[in-house]
């Protein structure tokens, strides 16, 4: 069945330090992935996306995401972590382009001042 | 601004009662969708819609209906068949214009449903 992991429930990174929030996807075919974030009690919120082309996708808050074909990964990624990106955030994927998303579980990101 | 509104935003009901939340969106959206959200389980797809008067179930459409009779509003009834309705529930919408689906969903601020 086709799938996308989030292998991490938590990530606890010190603010500045960079972030890494790990997906990685069981797709056959050409999948697009996707992130979200979600802050406490809210929507979700698009991040980025990868369709075709370039392997690294920048998105919004200064995300960005490396589509790596070969490890099946789409692991999202920030040079320097604030306090205020701690957040849910969610990998996804559709494919067929049946106008469905399918959802990791989320991981938790918690930012330390 | 353009947006999805949902509510209410907290809803408390008794077992055994019907509960119907809201989603209104004026982003000019075909598509439109229910999930629920539980604690360490995602979003689960409820039901989505990608016309006026059509649906389709989605996941965990047991014990909820739906209706699509404008673009605009797309409301989620919980009805008493679901065994568990507790739940954060979120509605999205998303353009199907202009070629390929672009899977960017535009989600409401949620509206969390408790059974007393």
């Amino acid at each position: 069945a086709q799938s996308v992991a989030q292998p991490e429930d938590q990530v606890n990174v010190a603010e500045g330090n960079p972030l890494t929030v790990k997906c990685t996807y069981s797709v056959s075919g050409n999948p697009y992935l996707f992130w979200y974030v979600q802050y406490p009690n809210r929507g979700l919120q698009f991040l980025l996306k990868y369709i075709t082309g370039d392997n690294l996708v920048k998105g919004s808050y200064g995300f960005e995401a490396e589509f790596n074909k070969s490890q099946t990964s789409f692991h999202l990624k920030k040079p320097s972590a604030l306090v205020s990106d701690s957040a849910l955030y969610f990998c996804a994927f559709n494919a067929g382009n049946n106008r469905k998303l399918i959802w990791g579980l989320g991981t938790s990101l918690a930012v330390n001042p | 601004d353009g947006g999805i509104t949902q509510s209410p935003k907290y809803l408390f009901r008794k077992e055994g009662q019907n509960v119907t939340l809201s989603c209104e969106q004026n982003l000019n959206h075909d598509a439109m969708y229910w999930y629920r959200q539980d604690p360490g389980q995602g979003l689960r797809l409820i039901y989505y819609s990608q016309i006026v008067n059509d649906f389709q179930k989605g996941d965990i459409a047991e014990g909820y209906s739906v209706s699509r009779e404008k673009k605009e509003s797309f409301p989620l009834t919980v009805t008493s068949a679901q065994k568990n309705p507790t739940a954060f529930y979120l509605c999205a919408s998303s353009s199907l214009a202009g070629g390929p689906w672009t899977g960017e969903l535009f989600f409401g601020e949620g509206s969390r449903l408790t059974v007393l």
